[in-house]
C-alpha cells in the first residue's frame, strides 16, 4: 500500500558509536537500494539487494558499512564505529524486479544521520 | 570522475514560461535515464524516464530528449508552475552488467517565480 519508508528520520549520534538505520520498502517489491547523499551531491549508491542477497555492494565505503535484509523484505543498514564523514541523508529504494528492465525505483524520505 | 554531470546547479524560470534542464553523461553503457525531482526533507520522487533507444519521451508537461550521439539529456516543463520549484536530479543506470544502482547528477535547483 505505502511508499517506501524509513526510520528513524534523523539520527544524532557520537563518533564511535554504532547505528542501524532501517527501511520498509513498498510491499512487494523484490529490489532494495540504500544510496547515500552528501550536501550538495547526489545520491551515491550504496548496495543493492535482488530478495535477500546483496546483488550488488560495490558502492559501500568500507568495512565499517553493512546490509542485511534477511526476509526479502524490510533491510537494516548498520554502521560501525561512525566517524564525522558518515553524516549524510541515507536514502532506501525499492523496485518491483529489479531486473534492469527499465525499472523505475522509488524512494523513502531518507534518515538524516549526524555523527558529532 | 562524474560520470552524470548538471552544470548548472540553479535556474529561475518564471511562471508559464518553459523550463529546461540539462544532463550530461560520459558513459556510453547507459541504457535508461530517469529524472527525479526533490523537495526539502522528502526524498527524490520519480518524473520521467527514457530508454537509450529512443529520443523522446513525453508525460504531460514534462517532455525529456535524449541525445547519443552528444551524451546529454534534457528536461523540457512547458508551462512552469511554482509548484514546480525543486531541486531536479538527472540519473542514468549502468549499461554493461551493472542493472541495480543508478547514478545521480548533483542536481539543478529551479525556482519558478509567479
Amino acid at each position: 500500500g505505502a511508499g517506501v519508508s524509513q526510520t528513524p528520520s534523523n539520527k544524532v549520534t557520537e563518533k564511535g558509536k554504532y547505528v542501524e538505520l532501517r527501511c520498509d520498502p513498498i510491499s512487494g517489491h523484490t529490489a532494495l537500494y540504500w544510496y547515500r547523499q552528501s550536501l550538495g551531491q547526489g545520491p551515491e549508491f550504496l548496495i543493492y539487494f535482488q530478495g535477500t542477497g546483496a546483488a550488488d555492494d560495490s558502492g559501500l565505503p568500507n568495512d565499517r558499512f553493512f546490509a542485511v535484509r534477511p526476509e526479502g523484505s524490510v533491510s537494516t543498514l548498520k554502521i560501525q564505529r561512525t566517524e564525522r564523514g558518515d553524516s549524510a541523508v541515507y536514502l532506501c529504494a525499492s523496485s518491483p524486479q529489479g531486473s534492469g528492465g527499465g525499472e523505475t525505483q522509488y524512494f523513502g524520505p531518507g534518515t538524516r544521520l549526524l555523527v558529532l | 570522475d562524474q560520470q552524470v554531470k548538471q552544470n548548472s546547479p540553479s535556474l529561475s524560470v518564471q511562471e508559464g514560461r518553459i523550463s529546461i534542464l540539462n544532463c550530461d553523461y560520459t558513459n556510453s553503457m547507459f541504457d535508461y535515464f530517469l529524472w527525479y525531482k526533490k523537495y526539502p526533507a522528502e526524498g527524490p520522487t520519480f518524473l520521467i524516464s527514457i530508454s537509450s533507444i529512443k529520443d523522446k519521451n513525453e508525460d504531460g508537461r514534462f517532455t525529456v530528449f535524449l541525445n547519443k550521439s552528444a551524451k546529454h539529456l534534457s528536461l523540457h516543463i512547458v508551462p512552469s508552475q511554482p509548484g514546480d520549484s525543486a531541486v531536479y536530479f538527472c540519473a542514468a543506470r549502468g549499461g554493461g552488467g551493472s542493472q541495480g544502482n543508478l547514478i545521480f547528477g548533483k542536481g539543478t535547483k529551479l525556482s519558478v517565480k509567479p
